[in-house]
């Protein structure tokens, strides 16, 4: 596709439910970013991957978030055990990697923790 | 600690007036690249303009310009002849090339009224 693709774009689950959300890339972009967005908030880092390695992923906020990406490509960030404190969008974005340039944001995943 | 900061979290512009947005930054990197984008109450996320640390011009895309100050480790963000669709929440980011993580400051809220 033309932009990052990101499904689902809303997605309702009960407490203490495992979520998958997934995140198609602009082809060959090498790094991909995982991000939070609480409501009116500013954008908490999750994870970093350039190609499959993920150099950075000190923002995740527990060890219930875990995320992988495979062939250099989709990436799937993975929330165990849903707590309501989850809820939020989750953005995803890709971009070439150093220099300059920018990295394209996807539409989101709209998660709510009932 | 903290690599991005905009110390505004909300300001109101008369519509064909310019605003400035802050944002400093903190890196010991001598190759990064500063971004802003805006994000309007739809939620999407709009990648504005560029500056490469290296870059000796300030940046310019139409209505918006980069006020870089490389000394002081400013970025601000200049908006001229501001409209009623620039309405919308502004974000700050920087990428230091060595490590390829794009950070984000906590963004600052325009509103722009006729």
């Amino acid at each position: 596709g033309a932009g990052v693709s990101q499904s689902p774009s809303n997605k309702v689950t009960e407490k203490g439910k495992d979520v998958e959300l997934r995140c198609d890339p602009i082809s060959g972009h090498t790094a991909l970013y995982w991000y939070r967005q609480s409501l009116g908030q500013g954008l908490e880092f999750l994870i970093y991957f350039q190609g499959n390695s993920a150099p950075d992923k000190s923002g995740l906020p527990s060890d219930r978030f875990s995320a992988e990406r495979t062939g250099g490509s989709v990436s799937t960030l993975t929330i165990q055990r849903t707590q309501q404190e989850d809820s939020a969008v989750y953005l995803c974005a890709s971009s070439l990697g150093t220099g300059k340039t920018e990295a394209f944001f996807g539409q989101g995943t709209r998660l709510t923790v009932v | 600690a903290q690599k991005i900061t905009q110390t505004q979290p909300g300001m109101f512009v008369q519509e064909k007036e310019a605003v400035t947005l802050d944002c400093t930054y903190d890196t010991s990197d001598p190759s990064y690249g500063l971004f802003w984008y805006k994000q309007p109450s739809s939620g999407e996320m709009i990648f504005l303009i560029y500056q490469g640390s290296y870059d000796q011009q300030n940046a310019t895309e139409g209505r918006y310009s980069l006020n870089f100050q490389k000394a002081r480790k400013s970025a601000n963000l200049v908006i001229s002849a501001s409209q009623l669709g620039d309405s919308a929440m502004y974000f700050c980011a920087m990428r230091e090339d060595s490590w390829g993580k794009l950070q984000f400051g906590a963004g600052t809220q325009v509103v722009v009224t006729p």
